[in-house]
């Protein structure tokens, strides 16, 4: 079986550009997770998307948004780059709801770089 | 202070030794998970666990949930388990709160 899978694994823009991210989940998940990596930083919760609908964000500004689509895959859009959004951006994938003992899976992660 | 703290920030060891890896936590949580990240970023869930111990081939993992901590043990330690090592909670919620890991060589 297939785990999360992610999209490009590696990309750079320009700072101002817009990056997209795409995350597939594993077959019959319907819970994805994004967060980053900033280097030096540790793991920070972007996004929460369940059933097609964004559940939850974390402290991030609304440069950061995304979709999910009906097959449950997402993606993670960033505007307007700027440097220190230079990162690894993870995927995860659980079943649906989101409760708190909901073991979810990660992918290999997307390195962005802004130059 | 953070909410997830792990010790020790880096870590090595000689093929074949017995490791620790410390979790602490500061807030009520529901779950704890163990992750591990490999050269490159790639992440793999370890143990979830919200009471007691678990064990898989030579990973132990451990929570006190009223001492809020949590340990994990490598057994026979070999260099294929050199990587990061990641504590994280759920406070009730999806999102997870991450310890900044641990970083584990292995040497032959």
């Amino acid at each position: 079986e297939a785990g999360v899978t992610q999209s490009p694994t590696h990309l750079i823009k320009t700072r101002g550009q817009q990056a997209t991210l795409r995350c597939s989940p594993i077959s019959g998940h319907t819970s994805v997770y994004w967060y980053q990596q900033a280097l030096g930083l540790g793991l920070q919760f972007l996004l929460w998307y369940d059933e097609g609908e964004e559940r939850n964000r974390g402290n991030f500004p609304p440069r950061f948004s995304g979709r999910q689509f009906p097959n449950y895959s997402s993606e993670l859009n960033v505007n307007a780059l700027e440097l220190e959004d230079s990162a690894l951006y993870l995927c995860a994938s659980s079943l649906g709801g989101g409760g708190s003992n909901t073991e979810a899976f990660f992918g290999q992660g997307t390195r962005l770089t802004v130059v | 202070k953070n909410e997830v703290e792990q010790s020790p920030q880096n870590l090595t060891a000689q093929e074949g030794e017995f490791i620790t890896i410390n979790c602490s936590y500061s807030v009520g949580i529901s779950a704890l998970h163990w992750l591990q990240q490999h050269p490159g970023g790639g992440i793999v869930s370890l143990f979830m666990l919200s009471s007691g111990k678990k064990k898989h081939g030579r990973l132990i993992a451990t929570i006190n949930i009223q001492e809020k901590h949590s340990s994990l043990h490598i057994t026979a330690s070999h260099p294929r388990d050199s990587a990061v090592y990641i504590c994280a909670v759920n406070r009730g919620n999806v999102k997870l709160i991450f310890g900044t890991g641990t970083r584990l060589q292995v040497f032959p």
